[in-house]
């Protein structure tokens, strides 16, 4: 079954350490996206890529890093820069919105700051 | 400022009701809305999209309406089941951010047996 697939689950991180977040679909959607969502609200975006080897800021770039340098694969970096980085990270994909199709979503990614 | 409005208060309804849940937005000029469900602890599950020259779209039980004059949207559940209890989020393209979706805070409904 296609799908997106985010790892790990929940992730813990120290001060000062940056973490690396995984995003992997096999739907050969050409757009993916990085939402960040904080108890009781809605999601903010991150970062968006259209294609390989291109991707734009969001809302809320800043303290965060993305590469897409396979179509598959979209990861996400919290940086030490950071400052509050406890939140539910959701990675997504999209064939095009001019094709009536709604995002697909990962299961998601809990990061604590301990 | 743009915005998007869900009502933040949980909606409780009987089972067998139809539930309303109200979308609006201001300072947008969506070419297509969305609708999704989102379970706790889990991603937002797609729904229904409606483009801005339809005004309404249905799917099994779902109804969606788009007036863009009015800048609302409202999602309906008819003949509402507990299962039906989660947060729904409406979510517009921003023109300005290269058509990417924004999202509202999701409006939570618990559907009573």
């Amino acid at each position: 079954d296609g799908g997106i697939t985010q790892s790990p689950k929940y992730l813990f991180r120290k001060e000062g350490q940056n973490v690396t977040l995984s995003c992997e679909q096999n739907l050969n959607h050409d757009a993916m996206y990085w939402y960040r969502q904080d108890p009781g609200q809605g999601l903010r975006l991150i970062y968006y890529s259209q294609i390989v080897n291109d991707f734009q800021k969001g809302d809320i770039a800043e303290g965060y890093s993305v590469s897409r340098e396979k179509k598959e694969s979209f990861p996400l970096t919290v940086t030490s820069a950071q400052k509050n980085p406890t939140a539910f990270y959701l990675c997504a994909s999209s064939m095009g919105r001019d094709l009536g199709y709604g995002y697909t979503f990962g299961s998601g990614t809990r990061l604590t700051v301990v | 400022s743009q915005k998007i409005e869900q009502n933040s208060e949980a909606l409780n309804i009987q089972e067998g009701k139809t539930a309303t849940l109200t979308c609006n937005y201001t300072n947008y000029s969506p070419a297509y809305l969305q609708w999704y469900r989102q379970d706790p602890g889990r991603g937002p599950v797609f729904l229904l999209l409606i483009r801005e020259n339809e005004k309404e779209k249905r799917k099994e039980r779902l109804k969606v309406t788009f007036d863009t004059t009015l800048k609302q949207s409202l999602f309906h559940i008819t003949a509402s089941q507990p299962a039906d209890s989660a947060t729904y989020l409406c979510a517009l393209e921003n023109n300005n951010a290269g058509n990417m979706l924004t999202f509202g805070g999701g409006t939570r409904l618990m559907v009573k047996p």
